[in-house]
């Protein structure tokens, strides 16, 4: 059963930072990893989707990474700014047929002016 | 283009009464998925739908919850007698096809609450 993790749990830095988010999955057939962002009281908006056979994603400032064999993926994050700020949670899509997202509890990014 | 939309964004119920979310997929997505998200827990799938059927439910209680995505109109997610730890974030996604095919993501609404009383 696919396991996702994620650390820290929440994450407060000063604006123009550079960060690291993490993430670590149980069983490493994957189809992709997603990272998504979450504001407060709304859906989920997809940042990065690195298929199974990527290392890595880039858009603007953010860089994901995929490391199968270890079960990581790391959201990079450059100079960052207080619109930032937000839940960023990590998705993977077992393998198997299956659809279904199996996600972590998220790790909740505040960006300080 | 319209956004995933769902229905209502709010819903308040009491014990033992039925609630209905309704989610209308993007246009010209065929493929839903609902997932729940309980207080201080991550986003949990519950069920796989394609236009007139369901596809994987592995993750839908077996009692009170049912689902449907019928030809004309939007999915709907029920739930009848609504109990206490009913109270969540329900959340609809929808993509074009199979996102496990084409690797593209899924494309969520901003969720219906539920709480119960």
């Amino acid at each position: 059963k696919q396991e996702v993790t994620q650390i820290p749990a929440a994450l407060s830095v000063p604006e123009g930072e550079n960060l690291v988010l993490n993430c670590s999955f149980t069983d490493s057939a994957i189809y992709n990893l997603q990272w998504f962002r979450q504001d407060p009281g709304k859906g989920l908006t997809s940042l990065l989707l690195i298929q199974s056979s990527q290392r890595e994603q880039t858009s603007g400032r953010l860089n994901a990474s995929l490391d199968k064999s270890s079960g990581r993926s790391t959201l990079y994050i450059a100079a960052s700014q207080p619109g930032d700020s937000a839940t960023y949670l990590c998705a993977a899509t077992p393998q198997g047929g299956s659809e279904k997202l199996v996600f972590g509890k998220g790790t909740k990014l505040t960006v300080n002016p | 283009n319209a956004g995933v939309m769902q229905n209502p964004r709010h819903l308040v119920r009491r014990r033992g009464q039925e609630a209905r979310l309704r989610c209308s997929p993007m246009k010209g997505h065929s493929h839903v998925y609902w997932y729940r998200q309980l207080p201080e827990e991550g986003l949990k799938f519950m069920v796989y739908l394609q236009k007139e059927n369901i596809i994987d439910e592995s993750g839908m209680p077996k009692e009170r919850f049912s689902a449907e995505f019928p030809k004309e109109g939007p999915s709907i997610l029920r739930i009848q007698q609504v109990v206490r730890g009913d109270s969540a974030a329900y959340f609809c996604a929808s993509s074009p096809t199979a996102t496990v095919y084409s690797n593209q993501p899924q494309h969520f609404g901003d969720g219906t609450r539920l709480s119960i009383l």
